[in-house]
């Protein structure tokens, strides 16, 4: 069973940059399988925010502009970086393993990045 | 692509069934639902409509007809209490993952 680490700052000042990485364990970036990232808002619901595999990524239409996922294969690592962060970029934020096809199989524990200055 | 719409709130006496419904999912059939307890990540129960992961307890059942796929919890029971949500693609050429909305089931 994989398991899923989200790591990164709890608190980021506004239009500075929130970077977040997640380490999985128990599993291996293969060819076949996606990394997402979601968020949930405060006491609000799920919002996609983009997938990553080894030969590409999407992202959320509207966060495209703002964000990069990336993939460290080598320490089993991905990685979110959203720029210009508002206090609507407040969320707890989830890393996940994707199921085939279209659903999220696995999460990590969800960390709390919270902007503010 | 605006959220699904799903129920805010259901409720039900232990032992009963409840069905949740998802409205707005696309023709295909990739519907998934989660279930989330207070202060803790998501948990797959409802993957490609109807497809239980291990573990996962036969009560929970889900359907679709049309753009409105459903999940009904039968034999209530408390710790069911939780937060559920429904997610689709969003269908055309862009990919795009949509959550519902969330609805909270309450066990009276």
């Amino acid at each position: 069973q994989v398991q899923l680490q989200e790591s990164g700052p709890g608190l980021v000042k506004p239009s500075g940059t929130l970077s977040l990485t997640c380490s999985v364990s128990g599993g291996s970036f293969t060819s076949g399988t996606w990394w997402t990232w979601i968020r949930q808002p405060p006491g609000k619901g799920l919002e996609w925010i983009g997938e990553i595999f080894l030969s590409g990524s999407h992202y959320n239409p509207s966060l495209k502009s703002r964000l990069t996922i990336s993939l460290d294969k080598s320490n089993n690592q991905f990685s979110l970086s959203l720029t210009s962060v508002t206090a609507a970029d407040t969320a707890v934020y989830y890393c996940a393993k994707n199921g085939v096809p279209w659903y999220f199989e696995s999460w990590g524990q969800g960390i709390l990045v919270t902007v503010s200055s | 692509q605006s959220a699904l719409t799903q129920p805010a709130s259901v409720s039900g006496s232990p032992g009963q069934s409840i069905t949740i419904s998802c409205i707005g999912t696309s023709s295909d059939n990739l519907v998934s639902w989660y279930q989330q307890h207070p202060g803790e990540a998501p948990k797959l129960i409802i993957y490609e409509v109807i497809k239980r992961p291990s573990g996962v307890s036969h009560r929970f059942s889900g359907s679709k007809s049309g753009n409105t796929a459903s999940l009904t919890i039968s034999g209530l029971q408390a710790e069911d209490e939780a937060d559920y949500y429904c997610c689709s693609n969003a269908g055309g050429p862009v990919i795009l993952y949509v959550f519902g909305t969330g609805t909270t089931v309450t066990v009276l």
